[in-house]
């Protein structure tokens, strides 16, 4: 049981690269979630998901793209990388219904130059 | 709309003082309220929860108590240790949203020997 995981831990773009931040659990959770953490901010919601084909927008979902093909994977796609996406990502999930507890991945270090 | 608001740190204590970080929120209807734990170069982790008034969550000897008439979740810990250094992030979730976590900007306490 690894929970929660996430590649790369580190990545520097260029301005305009695309790339791909991968997140899977095998906990067989329901909800997972993208969040961004930058200094001061707390984290900040970027995309969600309730389920396999279900995705919604959370605060700041602005250049960046989800889906959830399967319950395990829920990848984050930066389409056109920006110098205010560095940042720290964490991928999280958690059980349905009344159940609280979101674990978390050790998340990626962004850098776009 | 939601929020969580935090004392602003960095707080640095000594080894066996008291701590208290406080917290405050603003919700419609009545929140899930967490405290949320992230140790250097990791993800969170849950530290506690309280899901409705006058509950008080507690784990690993800190304690935060659920109060709707200051609408206030105060983190407190007689003791700390070394091992306490971390950044705490204050969080709640409404009923209402399906995966919507807002969190606090987050504090740093430094503990020193």
């Amino acid at each position: 049981n690894a929970g929660v995981t996430q590649t790369p831990k580190f990545q520097v773009l260029k301005t305009g690269q695309s790339m791909t931040l991968q997140c899977a659990q095998d906990m067989n959770h329901e909800y997972m979630s993208w969040y961004r953490q930058d200094p001061g901010m707390g984290l900040r919601l970027i995309h969600y998901s309730v389920g396999a084909g279900i995705t919604d927008q959370g605060e700041v979902p602005n250049g960046y793209n989800v889906s959830r093909s399967t319950t395990e994977d829920f990848p984050l796609r930066l389409l056109s990388a920006a110098p205010s996406q560095t940042s720290v990502y964490f991928c999280a999930s958690r059980g349905g219904g009344a159940v609280d507890t979101q674990y978390f991945g050790p998340g990626t270090r962004l850098t776009v130059l | 709309g939601n929020s969580v608001t935090q004392m602003e740190g960095p707080v640095t204590l000594s080894e066996e003082a008291f701590l208290t970080i406080n917290c405050t929120y603003t919700a419609t209807g009545y929140p899930s309220l967490f405290w949320y734990v992230q140790y250097p170069g990791e993800g969170l982790q849950l530290l506690l929860k309280a899901t409705k008034a006058d509950d008080k969550g507690s784990n690993k000897g800190f304690e935060a108590t659920y109060r709707k008439e200051t609408t206030s979740f105060h983190l407190e810990k007689g003791s700390v240790q070394v091992s306490d250094s971390a950044v705490y992030f204050c969080a709640l979730r409404t009923k209402t949203s399906y995966d919507k976590v807002i969190f606090g900007p987050g504090t740093s306490l430094s503990v020193i020997p």
